[in-house]
């Protein structure tokens, strides 16, 4: 059973592109995650997500920041027009159900970095 | 806002030394859980905590979470290198999907 999947593992953009992260989270999980965590830092909740739907984004910057689950295929965190303070490695996490108290699993992570 | 902060946010030791880290939440906590993410690695979980009191061992590990809900520890005995990493802690907020996670424990382990 494979864990959680996240590509690519290291992105490199130039101020003002566009980042795309994709995780695909472990089979059977319909529950998707998405952290933010700068160096020698904790994690930072971002987004919560279920299949198709938006369940808590309080975390996650109004602008230039969105989130997507669709009903086939990986999540997706974009980040649009990328600026230096985006540099971080972003984690995903699924897990089995959505309410509070079940283990998330995480991915390896992908490490941005903003040129 | 919730926060949950956890001390030390540094721990060196020697190999065989005990290690204490503890999570401390400014709002009552459902339950609590914790990770360890190891250098360059990313978060894997280890445990949950549920119920006021409850105290559980995983080998050389022990987590407690306190009688108000509000905190939690982990104490490792007689450390080995292969402990190395950060331990966090996170709790969910009242009434959402959102855990938040702990400032974090860095334990080094020297040989």
């Amino acid at each position: 059973n494979a864990g959680v999947m996240q590509n690519p593992r290291h992105l490199v953009r130039r101020r003002g592109q566009e980042a795309r992260l994709r995780c695909s989270p472990m089979k059977g999980h319909s529950h998707v995650y998405w952290y933010r965590q700068l160096p020698e830092e904790g994690l930072k909740f971002m987004v919560y997500l279920q299949k198709e739907n938006i369940i808590d984004e309080s975390g996650m910057p109004k602008e230039r920041f969105s989130a997507e689950f669709p009903k086939e295929g990986p999540s997706i965190l974009r980040i649009q027009q990328v600026v230096r303070g985006d540099s971080a490695a972003y984690f995903c996490a699924s897990s089995a159900q959505g309410s509070t108290g079940n283990e998330q699993f995480f991915g390896p992570g992908t490490r941005l970095t903003v040129l | 806002g919730q926060q949950v902060m956890q001390i030390p946010q540094y721990q060196h030791v020697q190999e065989g030394e005990d290690f204490t880290t503890y999570c401390n939440s400014s709002t009552t906590l459902s339950n609590i859980q914790w990770y360890k993410q190891r250098p360059g690695g990313h978060p894997v979980f280890l445990i949950q905590l549920v119920k006021s009191g409850e105290v559980k061992k995983q080998k050389r590990l022990t987590f407690q979470f306190g009688e108000a809900k509000k905190n939690s520890s982990l104490h490792i005995t007689a450390t080995q290198t292969t402990d190395v990493g950060t331990y966090f802690c996170a709790g969910p907020t009242s009434g959402t999907y959102k855990y938040i996670f702990g400032t974090g424990t860095r334990l080094k382990v020297l040989a």
